[in-house]
């Protein structure tokens, strides 16, 4: 079974430019989630989906941050404009309804 | 709201020894519980969880973990570290049918030869 892919792996920008991840979660995995890890710390959710639908956003900083999950499957998390603080990495998991998450390698994002 | 207490950013045991990382969570309604490691420039892989049943769970890698309401903890515990075990550690926690996660700070373990 292929597991969760996220591209790109590492990312460099400067602040006020725009990026964008690209994530495919395992394949029939309903559930979809964001979460950004800050160097130190544990990850935080952003943003759930159950299949093209939110769940949860509320941790979403909407000003700046967006994401969609076109059909159900492959999902776009969006920083415009970025900040320094943004810097981080951001994770993608998916999950089966009632099962665990799984977790993409995360992609890197330095903001300079 | 929920929220996870890592005790101990850091901890360094040697090779061989016991290895205990401490985890306290809060929770309005009855948790499911995860421990997740994390190896650099990896995501994370999940080691043991609670849901419900038996409070004592076992893992992957020889890890295990139990739960204690009375104490609200759910700490990791290996009898013998290997040096393949550094690496940092997250605990987390879900409401129940809810299963978006909120994790801990994450504790690095050092295995020392």
């Amino acid at each position: 079974e292929a597991g969760v892919a996220q591209s790109p792996r590492y990312k460099i920008i400067e602040k006020r430019q725009s990026v964008a991840f690209w994530c495919n979660p395992i394949s029939g995995h309903a559930t979809l989630y964001w979460y950004q890890q800050i160097l130190g710390q544990g990850p935080k959710l952003l943003i759930q989906f159950q299949n093209n639908g939110v769940v949860d956003d509320s941790q979403l900083p909407k000003d700046r941050f967006s994401a969609e999950r076109l059909k159900g499957v492959d999902s776009t998390l969006k920083i415009q404009p970025a900040k320094l603080e943004d810097s981080a990495v951001y994770l993608c998991a998916s999950s089966a309804i009632q099962n665990e998450q799984f977790f993409g390698p995360g992609t890197r994002l330095t903001v300079l | 709201a929920q929220s996870v207490t890592q005790l101990g950013s850091h901890v360094s045991v040697s090779e061989g020894a016991l290895v205990l990382l401490r985890c306290n969570y809060s929770s309005s309604v009855p948790p499911y519980l995860f421990w997740y490691v994390q190896y650099p420039n990896q995501g994370l892989q999940l080691l043991l969880k609670y849901t419900t049943g038996a409070t004592l769970v076992k893992g992957i890698n020889g890890f295990e973990a139990e739960f204690k309401k009375s104490e609200t903890s759910f700490h990791l515990t290996k009898p013998s570290a290997h040096m393949s075990d550094a690496a940092e550690y997250f605990c987390a926690v879900s409401e129940a049918g809810r299963r978006a996660l909120t994790f801990g700070s994450g504790t690095r373990l050092q295995v020392q030869p």
